[in-house]
């Protein structure tokens, strides 16, 4: 099984600031089969980038994700205020689909 | 527009059963691999089950495995989940998504498990 492991736990940010979320795997991650996705309380999860770094569709250039291997970043440029969630990311190239714990990002 | 609609959840026994439903709409259903996931209160995302197209692969994480069950009906454009020998441990919020990676969501349905 591949162990996502998010850090940090909590980011504390103003808006316009910018956010920048990690996640390292236990073992490679295939193909760069990682997903990010955004959690807000009371919502479904929503996804927001796939293959490591293409955004889904819909979803603001603000997002950008990036890295290969074990290493992976969320980049978000300038916080907007509506960017105040959960942040969760996943691999989907091996069985079974793991899942990191999430980073929360609150407003400071 | 995609829509995922769970149902079925609810209050139930330790020990007992209970079968979700997922209804979809809005898109060849029969195209996509189909998920679960959950996410116990206040916890973080877990990926429960996953089927393929045709139903020719299932898997499921070891949690579960040998007590759920995945199934689809394409002809109704409809996902289930059989849940059995149901423990405190799976409360939770059950989703469906579509998908690899897991592009659409439901809204959820909560089964507790409780006496």
């Amino acid at each position: 099984e591949i162990v996502l492991t998010q850090s940090p736990g909590t980011l504390s940010l103003s808006p316009g600031e910018r956010a920048t979320l990690s996640c390292r795997a236990s073992q490679s991650v295939s193909s760069s089969y990682l997903a990010w996705y955004q959690q807000k309380p009371g919502q479904a999860p929503r996804l927001l980038i796939y293959g490591a770094s293409t955004r889904a569709t819909g979803i603001p250039d603000r997002f950008s994700g990036s890295g290969s291997g074990t290493d992976f970043t969320l980049t978000i440029s300038r916080l907007e205020p509506e960017d105040f969630a959960v942040y969760y990311c996943q691999q989907y190239g091996r069985s079974p689909r793991t899942f990191g714990q999430g980073t929360k990002v609150e407003i400071k | 527009e995609v829509q995922l609609a769970e149902s079925g959840g609810g209050l139930v026994q330790p020990g007992g059963s209970l079968r979700l439903s997922c209804a979809a709409s809005g898109f060849t259903f029969s195209s996509y691999t189909m998920n679960w996931v959950r996410q116990a209160p206040g916890k973080g995302l877990e990926w429960v089950s996953s089927i393929s197209r045709s139903s020719d692969y299932t898997y499921y994480a070891d949690s579960v495995k040998g007590r759920f069950t995945i199934s689809r009906d394409n002809a109704k454009n409809s996902l289930y989940l059989q849940m059995n020998s149901l423990r405190a441990e799976d409360t939770a919020v059950y989703y469906c998504a579509r998908g690899t990676p897991f592009d659409f969501w439901g809204q959820g349905t909560l089964v507790t498990v409780s006496s």
